[in-house]
């Protein structure tokens, strides 16, 4: 059974980069049935998809983080990570990652269990 | 972007009620909706994909209909494990939108 997990500091500094890894199990990350994806969600708000990653290397960002975000695959250690530069206050959040069936019909699933990040000082 | 309206807000209701939350896209987005329950210090959880489909062992008292603009989610009979926060998620195209979500609490 496929499982996702985060790990990753817990604390950053404004201005600085947050980096998180998702390390996937219980299969592997170059499978074609699937993409690989981080969503965010802000303490008390909504989520927000952030980003997504083929096996084979391609990228999907959203355009409003588009300038700040990395992510990427490394499948000789099975898991895929995220860069977001020049953080501020407003990028503290709760970061989900999350496998995507890569064909219709699709939906996000396994889950993450969530990992905090706080931007402060 | 596609902005996915989801509504209501929030939702105050009682076990065995049956309730309807919305969603409507600003755009078409055929039938490649998915609505999400989130539980608090959890992370979400598929229970209807494609707008229709109930994920494996989801109850079946969780159902979903629409097409194209307009989608609903409708819990026939609330249980107590149902209060929760509800989200719709399009990904008909990049970048994927959520809808605000629906915070489902007991009267």
């Amino acid at each position: 059974q496929l499982q996702l997990q985060e790990s990753g500091p817990g604390l950053v500094k404004p201005s600085e980069t947050l980096s998180l890894t998702c390390i996937v199990s219980g299969g592997s990350i170059s499978s074609s049935s699937y993409y690989w994806g981080w969503i965010r969600q802000p303490p008390g708000k909504g989520l927000e998809w952030i980003g997504s990653i083929y096996y084979s290397g391609s990228t999907y960002y959203n355009p409003s983080l588009k300038s700040r975000v990395t992510i990427s695959v490394d499948t000789s250690k099975n898991q895929f990570s995220l860069k977001l530069t020049s953080v501020t206050a407003a990028d503290t959040a709760v970061y989900y990652c999350a496998g995507r069936k890569a064909v219709t019909p699709n939906w996000f699933g396994p889950w993450g269990q969530g990992t905090l990040v706080t931007v402060s000082s | 972007a596609i902005q996915m309206t989801q509504s209501p807000s929030s939702l105050s209701a009682s076990v065995g009620d049956r309730v309807t939350i919305t969603c409507r896209a600003s755009q078409g987005i055929r039938d490649d909706l998915g609505w999400y329950q989130q539980k608090p210090g959890k992370a979400p959880k598929v229970l209807i994909y494609a707008a229709s489909t109930l994920q494996s062992g989801v109850p079946s008292r969780f159902s979903g209909s629409g097409s194209g603009t307009d989608f609903t989610l409708t819990i026939s009979s609330l249980q107590p494990e149902d209060f929760a926060t509800y989200y719709c998620l399009q990904d008909y195209n990049y970048p994927h939108t959520f809808g605000q979500g629906t915070k489902l609490e007991i009267k």
